[in-house]
């Protein structure tokens, strides 16, 4: 019983095209939420975040839409580069004990 | 500043044997997490910390315990291993619980034959 999904397992983009990444979760209690970035042999690396209380919030060429009423959560990346070829996880965190609850992953790969 | 370090990267371990995965952050987080992640599937809370001599049961720890005597330091014991604790492992700190970002360490792979 997955809590957070993320649907699609890959994604390709070419370079400098936009790259949107989809998470769903099924607990409107759910409010606060974040995207990981992983790279091959390494642990991932906090990109942005957002609270209930937004709909959007931007970071760089990174920002993370929510939709509360469709519990959907987007992360787009424009534009892409071939450096942002990583597995991106969606995450909720539950409680207030800083538990993340994370989607499956989808890995990105921008070609040049 | 070294962050979460977790050692070893790589290890085989036999069916039934035990053994210790270290995990060391050097930011003075009380929060600390243990993660493990099988392949294509997201990571999932092992145990978990909000402090020395406080520990809590993640989603699943069967087959696993934990420590915390110092702020540093939150070991994770595998007892009796078995081959479904074929795994990847990640320890992961914050300075709080709520909204706070996690960091994590690199990572210890985990074979259990």
């Amino acid at each position: 019983d997955q809590q957070v999904k993320q649907n699609s397992p890959s994604l390709s983009v070419q370079e400098g095209r936009i790259s949107i990444l989809n998470c769903d979760y099924t607990n409107s209690m759910f409010d606060y939420f974040l995207w990981y970035k992983k790279y091959p042999a390494e642990g991932p690396t906090f990109l942005i975040s957002i609270s209930s209380i937004k709909d959007k919030n931007e970071d760089g060429r990174f920002t993370v839409f929510l939709n509360k009423s469709a519990k959907h959560l987007s992360l787009h990346i424009v534009p892409s580069q071939p450096g942002d070829s990583a597995v991106y996880f969606c995450a909720v965190s539950s409680g207030n004990t800083g538990k993340l609850i994370f989607g499956q992953g989808t890995t990105l790969q921008v070609k040049p | 500043n070294a962050g979460v370090t977790q050692t070893p990267k790589f290890h085989i371990l036999k069916i039934g044997q035990s053994m210790t995965l270290q995990c060391t952050q050097d930011m003075n987080h009380n929060y600390m997490y243990w993660y493990r992640q099988d392949p294509g599937m997201g990571l999932k809370l092992i145990y978990y910390s909000v402090g020395a001599g406080i520990t809590d049961k993640g989603e699943v720890p069967n087959g696993y315990n934990v420590s915390r005597s110092t702020t540093e330091d939150f070991p994770l014991r595998l007892e009796l291993a078995a081959p479904s604790q074929t795994s990847v492992y990640f320890c992961a700190s914050s300075s709080g619980p709520y909204q706070e970002t996690q960091y994590f360490g690199p990572g210890t792979r985990l074979l259990v034959l």
